[in-house]
């Protein structure tokens, strides 16, 4: 089945110490997109790939990155983690059409700053 | 700018009965699209449905039916006979930019707790 893999499901980093998650996707969607969601919060737009060109939201914090090497694959870098960085961290991915894009959503990282 | 409201923050109801779910947005395009996702407690945001601003049909599946009145920006979403399983935050969401790559505004989300 065509599917958004997020892995890993569980990732533990300590304070400061840069951590990066994955996300690949057999959809062959020309848009990923990294959401964060906070507990018991609304998911909140990071940042995304239309292809190969970055779109960042004005609200991202510079500590927050991504990199997409292919169509496939798509990476969130936090340089240095904070404690008010633990959240679960949605990938989504969508093909842009005419009639609106639903985005697909992967089963989430959620990270812990210890 | 674009906002999502959904102001019921927590519903609990008996099995078996119907429920509705509200959802109030904000937007200043003419063209724009609507969502509703459910998160079950495993985390994933299932898609539920998709409705563009210029499509005012109301849309049933199953048990699921969507409600869209532009007059009131509202979208509600109404679970009829819910079971057990429908428990779960929903969130409505909405995208504008014509269906371009823009990411999506979401709602607060209603979590339904079904009892049975």
């Amino acid at each position: 089945d065509a599917m958004v893999i997020q892995n890993p499901r569980y990732q533990v980093t300590q304070f400061g110490k840069p951590v990066t998650l994955s996300c690949s996707q057999t959809l062959n969607h020309n848009v990923m997109y990294w959401y964060q969601q906070k507990s018991s919060q609304a998911p909140k737009l990071l940042f995304h790939y239309y292809d190969k060109d970055f779109n960042n939201e004005a609200d991202t914090p510079d500590n927050f990155q991504s990199r997409r090497p292919n169509t496939s694959f798509c990476f969130l870098d936090i340089r240095s983690p904070g404690l008010g960085d633990a959240a679960m961290y949605l990938c989504a991915t969508s093909r842009v059409r005419r009639g609106g894009n639903e985005q697909f959503f992967g089963p989430g990282t959620r990270l812990t700053v210890l | 700018a674009q906002k999502v409201t959904q102001a019921q923050t927590e519903i609990s109801v008996v099995e078996k009965e119907d429920v509705t779910l509200d959802c109030v947005y904000e937007t200043r395009d003419t063209t724009y699209y609507l969502f509703w996702y459910k998160q079950p407690p495993s985390g994933e945001l299932v898609f539920l449905i998709r409705r563009n601003s210029f499509d005012e049909q109301n849309e049933i599946s199953g048990r699921y039916s969507w409600n869209f009145q532009k007059s009131t920006s509202s979208f509600n979403f109404t679970i009829t006979a819910s079971q057990v399983v429908d428990s779960a935050v929903y969130f409505c969401a909405l995208s504008e930019a014509g269906g371009g790559a823009d990411g999506l505004t979401f709602g607060k989300g209603t979590h339904l707790i079904i009892q049975p």
